[in-house]
């Protein structure tokens, strides 16, 4: 099974401010079949990013992925009060998994 | 936009069957490009993918928990099912059914990412 580990655990930002995330697999991840998503309180995880770098149907363009192999990133751009959630990244080159989560408060 | 809807008890004893049934609205479930599955979210493991089911019926299953599971899809009622047999409390989670994304290699296909969520349902296991 391929372990996905996020970090930083939580991140304390200020609107405006670049938000940087990351995601490490334990095995390289074929094809780059890596997923990022986004949760708030009381809601279903909505889908970001996938192919590592892909912008899913209506995601802004301030959210972009990168990264290939075992190391992989989510990148916001500038910080929206509505952009503080937690945020997963999941695999699926091998069965489907997923990271832990980074959460992104307001600091 | 389609819709997915989960249905079921929210409380279910331990050793007994988990079973929930995921709604399909303002779409087709027969849709040959798709893969409708369950994943769960629990405080002490996170999101886990349970596993998918095609329109044919062919199942996926996660393998931690293949002994267990049981998916299927009833294409004319436009719906799909989860099983999850001999329930413990770590059993005990939101449980989301998902329409997926799919890849064919060169001798299979899988599942992939979920792009559309069902609102979620809890379910707790307690006598």
């Amino acid at each position: 099974e391929i372990v996905l580990t996020q970090s930083p655990g939580t991140l304390s930002l200020s609107p405006g401010e670049r938000a940087t995330l990351s995601c490490r697999a334990s095995q390289s991840i074929s094809s780059n079949f890596l997923a990022w998503y986004q949760q708030k309180p009381g809601q279903a995880p909505r889908l970001l990013i996938y192919g590592a770098s892909s912008r899913a149907s209506g995601i802004p363009d301030r959210f972009s992925g990168s990264g290939s192999g075992t190391d992989f990133t989510l990148t916001v751009s500038r910080l929206e009060p509505e952009d503080f959630a937690v945020y997963y990244c999941q695999q699926y080159g091998s069965s489907l998994t997923f990271g832990g989560g980074t959460k992104v408060e307001i600091k | 936009q389609l819709q997915l809807q989960e249905s079921g008890p929210g409380l279910v004893k331990p050793s007994e069957t988990l079973a929930l049934t995921c709604t399909v609205s303002r779409g087709s479930i027969r849709n040959n490009n798709y893969y409708w599955g369950w994943i769960r979210q629990s405080p002490g493991k996170g999101l886990e993918w349970i596993g998918s089911v095609y329109y044919s019926g062919t199942p996926y299953y996660n393998p931690s928990l293949k002994s267990r599971v049981t998916i299927s899809v009833d294409t004319s009622k436009s719906h799909f099912s989860l099983e999850l047999t001999s329930v413990t409390a770590s059993d005990t989670a939101v449980y989301y059914c998902g329409r997926q994304g799919g890849y064919c290699g060169s001798s299979s296909c899988s599942p992939t990412v979920i792009d559309v969520w069902g609102k979620g349902t809890t379910v707790t296991v307690s006598s």
